[in-house]
């Protein structure tokens, strides 16, 4: 079946650190990738998106994602972050293998410190 | 430009009461998505819709939930008898197919006392 893991629950960083937010899945088939952010009481947002080529994807707000596939994984980066990334960052999926349904990883929250 | 429109935002009622939540999806998106979000389980998609047609509800937590899409601008996510562990915030997403970006609705907040 497909399945997303986040191994980072909740990450606590100072404004500026650099971030690095794991996700790795397993699939059958071919992938689309995704990163969605949630705000504190908002709906999710597409952060960023993979479907082909370059596997270095830039999203908005300085984020950034790579697709390793030897090792199933798409990691969120962002150089230095700010107060106001404090969210919830969800990893999700999509597999010719799994019926091309999304599906998601259970979330990381990140709280950002001034 | 409309978004993904939701109704009600906030819906508060004592168990044993149906609940219908109502979903708008971006014109032109073919597929239509409904979660449940919780603190315990996180995110949960509970069935999705291609074409108006349902193709998995096997995120249904039970014959209390049921979901319709009469048409292409119109869902439903209906609870009868509903019941305290049902309250959750539950979010409708659409998209142009059903492996592309999604597009998330605002949310209903349902408490269920």
């Amino acid at each position: 079946a497909q399945s997303v893991s986040q191994h980072n629950h909740h990450v606590i960083l100072s404004e500026a650190a650099s971030l690095e937010l794991g996700c790795n899945y397993s699939y059958g088939g071919t992938v689309n990738l995704f990163w969605y952010v949630q705000y504190p009481g908002q709906h999710l947002q597409l952060l960023l998106k993979y479907f082909s080529g370059d596997p270095l994807v830039k999203g908005i707000k300085g984020f950034e994602a790579e697709f390793i596939k030897s090792k199933f994984s798409f990691n969120l980066r962002k150089p230095s972050v700010q107060w106001s990334d404090t969210a919830e960052y969800f990893c999700a999926v999509t597999s010719t293998g799994g019926g091309n349904k999304l599906t998601f990883g259970t979330g990381t929250q990140l709280k950002v410190e001034l | 430009d409309a978004g993904v429109i939701q109704s009600p935002r906030h819906e508060v009622t004592e168990m044993g009461q149906e609940v219908t939540l109502r979903c708008k999806p971006i014109s032109g998106h073919n597929s239509l998505f409904w979660y449940r979000q919780t603190m315990m389980r996180g995110l949960e998609l509970l069935i999705y819709f291609n074409n108006n047609v349902p193709i998995d509800d096997s995120g249904m937590p039970e014959d209390r939930f049921s979901a319709k899409m009469p048409n292409a601008s119109f869902s439903t996510l209906k609870i009868q008898p509903s019941e305290p562990r049902d309250s959750a915030v539950y979010f409708c997403a659409s998209s142009f197919e059903s492996n592309q970006p999604q597009h998330f609705g605002d949310g209903t907040r349902l408490s269920i006392l």
